[in-house]
């Protein structure tokens, strides 16, 4: 079964919107947890990444905020913008393996 | 960019044959990575490597198997190829950084099994 779980599947947002996708896990040995993005026909790329004793990062206008006593954390993509428009995936690291979680769909409306 | 080609880009293939799909890196970096991405499922992980002829499973590595003779070269083989392995499959590398762990990706390999 997947160890990370995200949700939602997919989600739509107006431009200047906010996005959120939400993830959680159950291992407690994962030690760095990366968001990646991926654009149709390309591989996945890191987007931001948080370690467990950090329960905010922030990169323009992207945040993620993890909770470690509830094992879940999220991506917000603020002022959502049309180029935004990708596939994310949240991962946790355990053993120097990534788990991805199934990928979230976000399509900004202009 | 780092430095990831995989070959082929795409192939199609009938049920039973073997395929084999190739990551080159120039980046000499120790960790390589084979996953897949199915709809609804993410990325995956086949098999990998932490060094030359140093290799192990992942979570989806039935009616795979792969190599790792040179550290820049990492195959991936279906020995008999099913139609549940048609898929996009991605190569990865890392440096392990303690302090990022980022794995680079290729571009993808899609293959189709008729």
């Amino acid at each position: 079964q997947q160890q990370v779980k995200q949700s939602p599947q997919s989600l739509i947002v107006q431009k200047g919107g906010i996005s959120i996708i939400n993830c959680a896990y159950e291992n407690t040995a994962f030690d760095y947890f990366p968001w990646y993005q991926q654009f149709p026909g390309k591989g996945p790329a890191l987007l931001i990444a948080i370690r467990p004793d950090v329960s905010e990062k922030k990169e323009g206008r992207f945040t993620i905020s993890f909770n470690k006593s509830a094992k879940q954390f999220s991506l917000h993509i603020m002022d959502s913008q049309p180029g935004d428009s990708a596939t994310y995936f949240c991962a946790a690291r355990g053993d120097y393996k990534l788990s991805f979680g199934a990928g979230t769909t976000v399509t900004v409306r202009a | 960019d780092a430095g990831i080609t995989q070959s082929p880009r795409h192939k199609v293939t009938e049920t039973g044959t073997p395929v084999t799909l190739r990551c080159h890196q120039t980046e000499n970096h120790r960790y390589m990575y084979w996953y897949r991405q199915d709809p609804g499922h993410g990325l995956r992980l086949i098999h990998y490597s932490y060094g030359v002829k140093d290799t192990d499973k992942g979570e989806v590595s039935d009616g795979y198997s792969v190599s790792r003779s040179k550290t820049e070269d990492f195959l991936l083989t279906l020995e008999s190829a099913t139609s549940s392995q048609t898929s996009v499959y991605f190569c990865a590398i890392s440096a392990i950084n303690p302090n990022t762990g980022e794995l680079f990706f290729g571009e993808g390999s899609r293959l189709t099994v008729l």
